[in-house]
Formats: C-alpha cells, structure tokens, sequence
C-alpha cells in the first residue's frame, strides 16, 4: 500500500455522462499530481495541485477540471465522458509542491471505461 | 521539446540473468531528474530508482542500476539477477528542474521466462 488511496478502482459509465473520481493522499503529502493513461497517449500529465492551490496544468481538457479540499483529497471532475476518455487515470502525491528526487508516489489509480 | 524514448516495446529475459531497458531523453535544460517506474500488470505504478543530471555515479538500488551517459542522454535501466517477479511494464520518465510534472515514455514491456 502506496498510502495514496483511489476511489474507485474500476468505473464503467456511457457517453456524456459525469464522473467524479478521487484521491487521498499519503498522510503529510501537500501535493496532488493527476495523471491520464491512455492506450494511444500514454502517461500524460493533466494538473497538480498543492494545499489547495492549482500549481500546474497540463494536457487537461475543459471538459475535465480537479479542484483539493481542505483536508488535502483531491477529485478530478470528467464530464461530456467520450469513448476516448477510456483510460486509467493515476493520482500521486508528494510533500512539497515541486517533485522530490525520489519521485511521487502513486495510487493504484482508477480506471475508467465509456461505453 | 522534452521527449522520453523508448525503443523497446518488449523484452524477453531468461530468470536470473541481467537485461537492459533502454532510456534516451532529449532536453536543453542542465538540470532534470531521471527516474524509473514500474507497473505490475495490477495496475499500480512503483518507483525504482532515480539519477539527477549533476550526479557524478550512477544510480544503484538493489537489483536496479541506472546506466547514466550524460554525454549520450541516455539513462538505461539495467536489472540483475531476473525474477518472474520483474515481468511488467517499465517507464522511464524525466522531470525538468524543480518542474511540477513528468515526462514519460511509452514503456517496454518485460517478460521474465523461466
């Protein structure tokens, strides 16, 4: 066990339809990392978030946003859900807001299916 | 642009014998982080080992070195003594500085015959 926890493993949901998907992380980590894995696209980084605060974006489509709570779980919000989406999606955490020498540590992810 | 290449999609490796995953990354940056991770069929992705550019040896973790040529931009991944334990996918990924995200390759798949 990582102590990075997602919830739920495994989703399975139509076209057009909303997903919330969501991450605790490791107990003292301020940062949440998510991240898409993708058959076609591989492991692409979409946004980080640190005590609350958006720190980076990267390829995150509109249709998709994140926000981190107080207590530090983070959620990552899929709506408009294309068959394309179909992916695991990977969260990770870390103490500071720039990534330490040893890397994140990742959750076991989430992955989703559209049909 | 910052790149990973992977040029191995799958390696086959006879248990208890060495193999070699190969890394090349491109960057203009001096300072970047090389690391690598692994992903059981499970799902789950496990750090192995990680070289920063200004290391002067390179990286050892148990059965996992890092083969770091700077000069080549390369950072292959080098396991000793297999177990069937190893056969899963492996990524090498890089980070820029103290950038926020990482840069991954496309993964070579290891399989470990016994």
């Amino acid at each position: 066990d990582s102590g990075v926890t997602q919830t739920p493993k495994h989703l399975i949901t139509a076209t057009g339809q909303r997903v919330t998907l969501r991450c605790s992380p490791r107990s003292g980590d301020l940062s949440v990392y998510w991240y898409q894995q993708s058959l076609d696209q591989g492991l692409q980084f979409l946004i980080q978030y640190y005590n609350g605060e958006e720190r980076a974006k990267g390829n995150i489509l509109e249709r998709f946003s994140a926000q981190q709570f107080p207590d530090l779980h983070s959620e990552l919000n899929l709506s408009s859900l294309e068959l394309g989406d179909s992916a695991l999606y990977f969260c990770a955490s870390s103490v500071s807001g720039t990534t330490p020498p040893y890397g994140y540590t990742f959750g076991s992810g989430t992955r989703l299916t559209v049909v | 642009a910052q790149k990973i290449t992977q040029t191995q999609p799958g390696m086959f490796v006879q248990e208890k014998e060495a193999v070699t995953l190969d890394c090349t990354y491109d960057t203009s940056d001096p300072s970047y982080g090389l690391f690598w991770y692994k992903q059981p069929s499970s799902g789950e992705m496990i750090f192995l080992i990680y070289q920063g550019s200004y290391d002067q040896q390179n990286a050892t973790e148990g059965r996992y070195s890092l083969n770091f040529q700077k000069a080549r931009k390369s950072a292959n991944l080098v396991i000793s003594a297999s177990q069937l334990g190893d056969s899963a996918m492996y990524f090498c990924a890089m980070r820029l500085g103290s950038g926020n995200q990482f840069y991954f390759g496309t993964g070579t798949s290891l399989t470990v015959i016994p």
